[in-house]
């Protein structure tokens, strides 16, 4: 079981553009959970998944963002026309259904605008 | 809201030495507390669970309902211990899921 899978590791973007940040839960895993980190904050809760369902996004930006977790494929973060304050570590993590022995998080994606 | 705090986000002992890294939270209902853990250039990962009541790599914390603490304590640090630290309470939200609030974290150093 390769865990949970991010990619890219390292992503640099020019204001404007699109980024698009990639996640693969592990095995057997059906909620995907992403988390931002600011530098020198702790993670912040962005949004929680399932298959084809967004459960809760109460921690996503009203604007420029967006999850989506396929029926197949990976879940996708999307942030359109970035901005420099968001740069940022972006982390996702992944439960089974009875997730009260927590998550496994991804190594995240580093995003870097410019 | 729930909120989790770390006063200390920089931690350092000798090796050999006790440590106990803080850990206050506060949350209007029944809390589940974790403490997670990063080391260098790896991802985080779970260290331990106050539901379990366990032990991992000589970790032990103890929640205080009268404090809403939940310090993670160790009485003999090794410099392999080194990394940083994140408290985090689990809440129940829609669809039986549990979304995590961190703590901004506290990075230990332990000298030789």
């Amino acid at each position: 079981n390769a865990g949970v899978m991010q990619n890219p590791r390292h992503l640099v973007r020019r204001r404007g553009q699109e980024a698009r940040l990639r996640c693969s839960p592990m095995k057997g895993h059906s909620h995907v959970y992403w988390y931002r980190q600011l530098p020198e904050e702790g993670l912040k809760f962005m949004v929680y998944l399932q298959k084809e369902n967004i459960i809760d996004e109460s921690g996503m930006p009203k604007e420029r963002f967006s999850a989506e977790f396929p029926k197949e494929g990976p879940s996708i973060l999307r942030i359109q026309q970035v901005v420099r304050g968001d740069s940022a570590a972006y982390f996702c993590a992944s439960s089974p259904i009875d997730s009260l022995y927590g998550y496994t998080f991804g190594s995240g994606t580093r995003l870097t605008v410019v | 809201a729930q909120r989790v705090t770390q006063p200390e986000k920089l931690l350092s002992v000798f090796k050999g030495a006790p440590v106990e890294l803080k850990c206050n939270y506060s949350y209007s209902g029944s809390p589940e507390l974790f403490w997670y853990v990063q080391y260098s250039r790896q991802r985080l990962q779970l260290l331990l669970r106050h539901i379990s009541r366990e032990s991992i790599k000589g970790f032990t914390a103890d929640l205080n309902k009268g404090e809403t603490s939940f310090h993670l304590k160790k009485p003999f640090a090794q410099e392999e211990d080194s990394a940083m630290y994140y408290c985090a309470l689990s809440k129940v939200t829609s669809g039986s899921a549990r979304q995590l609030t961190f703590g901004s974290g506290t990075q230990l150093t332990v000298l030789p």
